[in-house]
C-alpha cells in the first residue's frame, strides 16, 4: 500500500527566503506526482504536476523535483511572500492511474 | 469559467438521515473522485469513476454510496449518516491523458452529523 509522508508538517519563515519542501512515497512505481496549496478553508490548488519520466517542473518561483528510484519529490520556492502562506500537498497516483494517496501536508508561514 | 461545483458547502444533520453532496463538473473529464479530508489523516480517497456507469472503492468507502449517471455528475450519497463521517469533503475531477492523471478540485463541504 502507498504511503506519502510530508515533512516538515509545519515550517516558518521570514519574508525572501529560499525554502523547500519535502514528499516521500514508499511505492516507487508511480504515474504522476502532484503539488497543491491548501488556503484555510479552502479547496485544493493545483501548482505542479510532474509525470513519472520527468524529473522537474517549474511554474514561476515554484519548481518540482521527482527521483522515482529513491521515493522523493522535493518543491522548492524561491524568494517567500507572505501570500505563499498555506498547507501544501502532495499528491502520488499508483497502483494505475485512478488509486490517488496524499501526504498530510505542510503548513507554511511565510513571517513579513 | 472551468470549475469543479459542490453542494452545499456546508450541512449540518443528524444521525441516520440520508443526504446527498451534489458535484458538477463543466470541463468534460472522464474520471471523478470523492475525498474526506481530517486533521492528522490529510485526504483518503472515497470512491472515484472512471466513465459513466463506471465507479470503484478508494481507501474509505464504508457507510457511502456514488452514482455516475451523466458525465458531469457525481453525487456522493450518505444514507445513514454517523458521528465518524464528520469531515470536510472534496469532489475532483481528472484529466486523464494516457497514465497522467492531473486532479482538480472543488471547493469543499464542510458537513457535521450530529
Amino acid at each position: 500500500k502507498q504511503e506519502v509522508t510530508q515533512i516538515p508538517a509545519a515550517l516558518s519563515v521570514p519574508e525572501g527566503e529560499n525554502l523547500v519542501l519535502n514528499c516521500s512515497f514508499t511505492d516507487s512505481a508511480i504515474y504522476n506526482l502532484q503539488w497543491f496549496r491548501q488556503d484555510p478553508g479552502k479547496g485544493l490548488t493545483s501548482l505542479l504536476l510532474i509525470q513519472s519520466s520527468q524529473r522537474e517542473q517549474t511554474s514561476g518561483r515554484l519548481n518540482a523535483s521527482l527521483d522515482k528510484s529513491s521515493g522523493r519529490s522535493t518543491l522548492y520556492i524561491a524568494a517567500s511572500q507572505p501570500g505563499d502562506s498555506a498547507t501544501y500537498l502532495c499528491a502520488v497516483i499508483s497502483g494505475g492511474y485512478q488509486k490517488v494517496t496524499f501526504g498530510i501536508g505542510t503548513k507554511l508561514q511565510v513571517i513579513p | 469559467e472551468a470549475q469543479v461545483t459542490q453542494n452545499p458547502r456546508y450541512l449540518i444533520t443528524v444521525t441516520g438521515k440520508k443526504l446527498t453532496v451534489t458535484c458538477s463538473q463543466n470541463m468534460n473529464h472522464e474520471y471523478m473522485s470523492w475525498y474526506r479530508q481530517d486533521p492528522g489523516l490529510g485526504l483518503r480517497q472515497i470512491y472515484y469513476s472512471m466513465n459513466v456507469e463506471v465507479t470503484d472503492k478508494g481507501d474509505v468507502p464504508e457507510g457511502y454510496k456514488v452514482s455516475r449517471k451523466e458525465k458531469r455528475n457525481f453525487p456522493l450519497i450518505l444514507e445513514s449518516p454517523s458521528p465518524n463521517q464528520t469531515s470536510l469533503y472534496f469532489c475532483a475531477s481528472s484529466l486523464v491523458r494516457g497514465w497522467v492523471n492531473e486532479q482538480f478540485f472543488g471547493p469543499g463541504t464542510r458537513l457535521t452529523v450530529l
